[in-house]
């Protein structure tokens, strides 16, 4: 079956960009998300970008698609101690009949 | 406020009881789905439903049983014949006229057997 892949954990100083990476395997992709999950809570939409963009930015979020290398990227621009959080990478595609798949998430942590 | 809403937040469960996670909405979505969160393992679909009376089996489906005979209830039943029950359970909806897909979540409920 389809596949997403993350690092499990990020550190970064306060003040810093973060980047969080993810990998897929789907070619025929259509969405492809980033879900921020706060502790003890459900998952929350942070955004999202159409598989036939390679970049969309808001605010402090930068979304970088690499179609080709099937390669997903979230920066996060002036990380702030509030976006301690796990983030979750996920696809879609009409091959998966819609079924979101989800990665294993990652763990961003914070340095004063 | 239109939502998900999962009860209880926390239980508690003997081994060989079933117990059963509600979850309700009021956003008018068509599709539910509940899912299992485990450490380090993301989430994995247990269940989903995109019309009243009807659901498809997720990637692991055995021992858990789901109804859905309300559009607002998706309710799922942890049973004795799952061997490894203890996890965050999150149940989630999207309204398949959505361009995106994007999922609602509830805030989850944490099943611990003792």
């Amino acid at each position: 079956g389809e596949d997403v892949e993350q690092s499990l954990f990020l550190s970064v100083r306060e003040g810093d960009s973060s980047v969080i990476n993810c990998t897929y395997t789907d070619s025929s992709s259509t969405y492809l998300y980033w879900y921020k999950q706060e502790p003890g809570a459900g998952l929350q939409l942070l955004t999202y970008i159409f598989s036939n963009m390679d970049m969309k930015q808001d605010q402090r979020l930068t979304v970088l698609l690499n179609k080709k290398d099937k390669h997903l990227s979230l920066r996060i621009a002036d990380t702030q101690t509030g976006d301690s959080a796990i983030y979750f990478c996920a696809e879609t595609s009409y091959s998966s009949a819609s079924k979101i798949i989800f990665g294993s998430g990652t763990r961003l942590s914070i340095r004063p | 406020d239109g939502g998900i809403t999962q009860s209880p937040k926390y239980l508690f469960r003997k081994e060989g009881q079933n117990v059963t996670l509600s979850c309700e909405q009021n956003l008018n979505h068509d599709a539910m789905y509940w899912y299992r969160q485990d450490p380090g393992q993301g989430l994995r679909l247990i269940y989903y439903s995109q019309i009243v009376n009807d659901f498809q089996k997720g990637d692991i489906a055995e021992g858990y049983s789901v109804s859905r005979e309300k559009k607002e209830s998706f309710p799922l039943t942890v049973t004795s014949a799952q061997k490894n029950p203890t996890a965050f359970y999150l149940c989630a909806s999207s309204t398949l006229a959505g361009e995106t897909g994007e999922l609602f979540f509830g805030e989850g409920s944490r099943l611990t057997v003792l």
